[in-house]
């Protein structure tokens, strides 16, 4: 069975501080994409990024960088300079190969980031 | 340029009334996918359908919970006989195809029961 978990429940920052949110997953698949949401307080879903089991190059977009590590099946997320807009709730999600791509999401982490 | 559309946004709704959530996916998208959203908890998935199929059912309650995605039409998630525990955001995905497509999400639908 697959499972996420974000073992962060809330973090809270000053602006401008670096900011890593943990993600770690189990599946047995050898096969399975990996994801991260963020969800602002309007409610909605922001997709961030997906990943797939067979690229482990870790990704960089703007402030945002992702640490993929199969061997200890981590799949985090760094905000760099982190500013008051990244406030939100972010979720961690798995989805396993040929199973629909049904997501299995984290419990989220809040962030809160003070001016 | 339309993503996926929700309606409605809120509603309301007293216990024992049907609760009706609409979702029209991404144009040309012909997977859908529910999941619900308990007040501070997580994302869980409920069904995942295909024009006019049911793929997977397995997040469903067992009861007074069903789902369609008609040939022609949106996505409807229906909740019967509803109660307080039902409160929570409903969202709706889409998808292209299955496989490695990311699943777009529309904005949700927030259910009160009171």
């Amino acid at each position: 069975a697959q499972k996420v978990t974000q073992a962060q429940t809330e973090i809270s920052v000053v602006e401008k501080e670096d900011v890593t949110l943990d993600c770690v997953y189990e599946t047995r698949d050898t096969t399975y994409y990996l994801f991260w949401y963020k969800q602002p307080p309007s409610g909605e879903l922001v997709f961030l990024i997906r990943r797939n089991s067979f690229d482990e190059q870790n990704e960089i977009s703007g402030r945002y960088s992702w640490n993929f590590q199969k061997s200890t099946s981590s799949f985090n997320f760094t905000i760099t300079a982190s500013q008051v807009v990244d406030s939100a709730v972010y979720f961690c999600a798995l989805s396993e190969g040929g199973a629909g791509n049904m997501l299995t999401f984290g419990g989220g982490t809040r962030l809160m980031v003070k001016p | 340029n339309a993503g996926v559309m929700q309606n409605p946004r809120h509603l309301v709704r007293r216990r024992g009334q049907e609760a009706r959530l609409r979702c029209s996916p991404v144009k040309g998208h012909s997977h859908v996918y529910w999941y619900r959203q308990l007040p501070e908890e997580g994302l869980k998935f409920m069904v995942y359908l295909q024009k006019e199929n049911i793929i997977d059912e397995s997040g469903m309650p067992k009861e007074r919970f069903s789902a369609e995605f008609p040939k022609e039409g949106p996505s409807i998630l229906r909740i019967q006989q509803v109660v307080r525990g039902d409160s929570a955001a409903y969202f709706c995905a889409s998808s292209p195809l299955g496989g490695d497509y990311e699943q777009y999400f529309g904005p949700g639908t927030r259910l009160t029961v009171t």
